[in-house]
């Protein structure tokens, strides 16, 4: 069973610039969330995709967008990056059978905004 | 919106020992679910225990177990045996189910050092 995997593991942007992270989900998993990680502080929910839509949304601007596509992985894209986008981008999978809650987490990526 | 409290930044253990971190957190839901996640340094956030509200019985797993009071909003994770694998950041994290994406609430965090 393959686990989450995330790439790129870690890249430098300037601010202004754009980005893309991809994520491809664990095995048999329909719903994927994306997490942004501060240095030093806990993941904070970004927005959740269930069958290629967007599935709820936490309380960030919309210059943070993302794709599901039909075999479950995901792209997270953030336009015009400011200086605290610098972060651990988190990305974990779920199935979406019930409400167990359990997420499967990749490793993340760390972007850093110059 | 519910918030998660940790207010331990920061805790060591010797090895063998027991440790217990604190959480606390804030809603007016009576349904929702409750998680301790594991980030060890460097690698991939892995789900410790999870507990359901409506379940009065406290979740176990192996050597770490939860002290879940929900009048008073709180959810400990009790760490027994301590081994030097257990070195991470532990979250504590809450959930209320819907229909519009399960999304976890987070807490900031306790790192935890085993020591030998």
């Amino acid at each position: 069973e393959t686990g989450v995997t995330q790439s790129p593991t870690h890249l430098i942007k300037t601010r202004g610039q754009q980005v893309t992270l991809r994520c491809s989900s664990q095995s048999g998993h329909n719903t994927v969330s994306w997490y942004q990680q501060a240095l030093g502080q806990g993941p904070q929910f970004i927005f959740q995709y269930y069958r290629e839509e967007e599935n709820g949304r936490g309380n960030f601007p919309p210059r943070f967008s993302g794709l599901q596509f039909p075999n479950y992985s995901s792209e997270l894209n953030v336009n015009a990056l400011e200086l605290d986008d610098s972060a651990l981008y988190l990305c974990a999978s779920s199935p979406r059978t019930g409400s167990s809650g359990e997420l499967f987490f990749g490793e993340g990526s760390r972007l850093t905004v110059l | 919106a519910q918030t998660v409290t940790q207010s331990q930044p920061e805790m060591s253990v010797q090895e063998a020992e027991t440790v217990t971190l604190s959480c606390t957190y804030d809603t007016s839901e009576n349904n929702y679910y409750l998680f301790w996640y594991k980030q060890p340094p460097s690698r991939q956030m892995i789900l410790v225990i999870r507990q359901e509200a409506y379940k009065q019985q406290n979740a176990t797993e192996n050597r770490f177990s939860v002290n879940f009071q929900k009048a008073a909003k709180s959810f400990s994770l009790k760490i027994s045996d301590s081994q030097l694998g257990d070195t991470a950041m532990y979250f504590c994290a809450f959930m209320k189910p819907s229909g519009s994406g399960y999304a976890l609430n987070f807490g900031k965090g306790t790192s935890l050092l085993v020591t030998p």
